[in-house]
């Protein structure tokens, strides 16, 4: 149980262009996700947090209108990077939270984003 | 505010060796405590936990006793396989209900055969 899918696992597109990443609970309902970037050889930091049905509340620093956070579905949100640039080349980890697991976090695989 | 801090890599080991890896933290109160684990090209994965001090968390041989006294969670396991090998992040959830998971740099581990 608890499982978090993420798709793609890896995508590559042209800077200009916007590219989505889906992030599911596939056998919870997830009332929060979180969305996380990670550096080379860096850990994760928190890009923002969101509720189903409400809007995503950014980390400070994270420019909410390039990382556009949908979370209309309780078992779906997505992350829309516009406007892509290289160095939003990056990996993404989306994590969701809720059903019987409570406080725990459960982590998808991560979706690698390079842009050229 | 809260903080992780682990040991910086990369942590070289000989299969069935012994590994350590360190980690203290900072926060208020009694969070709760995490391993995680990713391998190479791969998402997060919990590895164990502790949720109040004194507890030892465990699973496929590592182990963590939260510490309160010195405010670790060290991880440990008696022999390494070179299956072992990826990066070990450490992290506290504040306690307190829903909070925000902190997680440290992490570690990285190669086990060579």
């Amino acid at each position: 149980g608890a499982v978090v899918s993420q798709h793609p696992s890896w995508v590559i597109c042209k800077s200009g262009t916007s590219v989505k990443i889906e992030c599911r609970s596939l056998d919870f309902q997830a009332t929060t996700m979180f969305w996380y970037r990670q550096f080379p050889k860096q850990s994760l930091m928190l890009m923002a947090t969101s509720n189903e049905g409400s809007k995503a509340t950014y980390e400070q620093g994270v420019e909410k209108d390039k990382f556009l956070i949908n979370h209309a579905s309780l078992t779906l949100s997505t992350l829309t990077v516009t406007s892509a640039h290289p160095e939003d080349s990056s990996f993404y980890i989306c994590s969701a939270r809720g059903g019987r697991g409570g406080y725990e976090q459960y982590f998808g695989p991560g979706t690698r984003l390079t842009v050229t | 505010g809260n903080s992780v801090t682990q040991m910086e890599g990369p942590v070289t080991l000989s299969e069935e060796a012994f590994l350590t890896i360190n980690c203290t933290y900072t926060a208020t109160g009694y969070p709760s405590l995490f391993w995680y684990v990713q391998y190479p090209g791969e998402g997060l994965q919990l590895l164990l936990k502790a949720t109040k001090a004194d507890d030892k968390g465990s699973n496929k041989g590592f182990e963590a006793t939260y510490r309160k006294e010195t405010t670790s969670f060290h991880l440990e396991k008696g022999s390494v396989q070179v299956s072992d090998s990826a990066v070990y992040f450490c992290a506290l959830r504040p306690s307190g209900g829903y909070q925000k998971v902190t997680f440290g740099i992490g570690t990285k581990l190669q086990v060579i055969p």
